[in-house]
């Protein structure tokens, strides 16, 4: 168990719509980033946050957004949603900015 | 823009053989992390290597870093069914923060 806590674990829902993901990093670590993967693409870096401040940007869509909490969790909100979004979402959280990443379990979204 | 290209992409073994799987890039990396992920849940982390030339040994599996830090590989000794999975390499870029760059990925599987 990496202590990262990720809900839900599974969603289904239909293209145009929106979702919210959310993640509940290990306790003391200030950073949280978001990854999707698919079948394809592979595990893509979408977006870091650090107590509560966004820290880095990778490949993430402008119809997605994500945003850390006071209390550390972090949501990541998907709208608009395409076939092509369906995939893995992992959310992984350190320590510090250059610690070693802790990864949840995932939630697996699939869009019809 | 895929900075990591792992090879090979499967590999399907006999218990007890050896293997060793590849990590490749142009790019330099800080450090470099191998993670190992089983279906169903996130990627754990097995080793960080930060030096080039590193070699380090974590019971049966080796990590080695590149001298120019641009590669790596991981060596399994006698490799187990409790091997098999799917073994990600990640990257962090120099001066970058901690948004990795994982590679391609390879799946395996070992055949008791």
């Amino acid at each position: 168990d990496s202590g990262v806590t990720q809900t839900p674990k599974h969603l289904i829902t239909a293209t145009g719509q929106r979702v919210t993901l959310r993640c509940s990093p290990r306790s003391g670590d200030l950073s949280v980033y978001w990854y999707q993967q698919s079948l394809d693409q592979g595990l893509q870096f979408l977006i870091q946050y650090y107590n509560g401040e966004e820290r880095a940007k990778g490949n993430i869509l402008e119809r997605f957004s994500a945003q850390q909490f006071p209390d550390l969790h972090s949501e990541l909100n998907l709208s608009s949603l395409e076939l092509g979004d369906s995939a893995l979402y992992f959310c992984a959280s350190s320590v510090g900015a250059y610690s070693p990443l802790h990864f949840g379990n995932g939630t697996r979204l699939t869009v019809t | 823009t895929q900075l990591l290209e792992q090879s090979p992409q499967f590999l399907s073994i006999q218990e007890g053989e050896n293997l060793t799987v590849y990590c490749n890039s142009s790019s330099v990396f800080s450090s470099l992390q191998w993670y190992r992920q089983e279906p169903g849940e996130g990627p754990v982390l097995l080793v960080t290597v930060v030096t080039g030339g590193e070699v380090k040994k974590l019971k049966r599996l080796t990590f080695q870093f590149g001298d120019a830090r641009k590669d790596s590989s991981l060596h399994i000794t006698a490799a187990q069914p409790g091997d098999t999975g799917l073994y990600l390499c990640a990257g962090a870029i120099e001066g970058g923060a901690n948004n990795l760059f994982f590679g391609t990925g390879t799946r395996l599987t070992v055949i008791p």
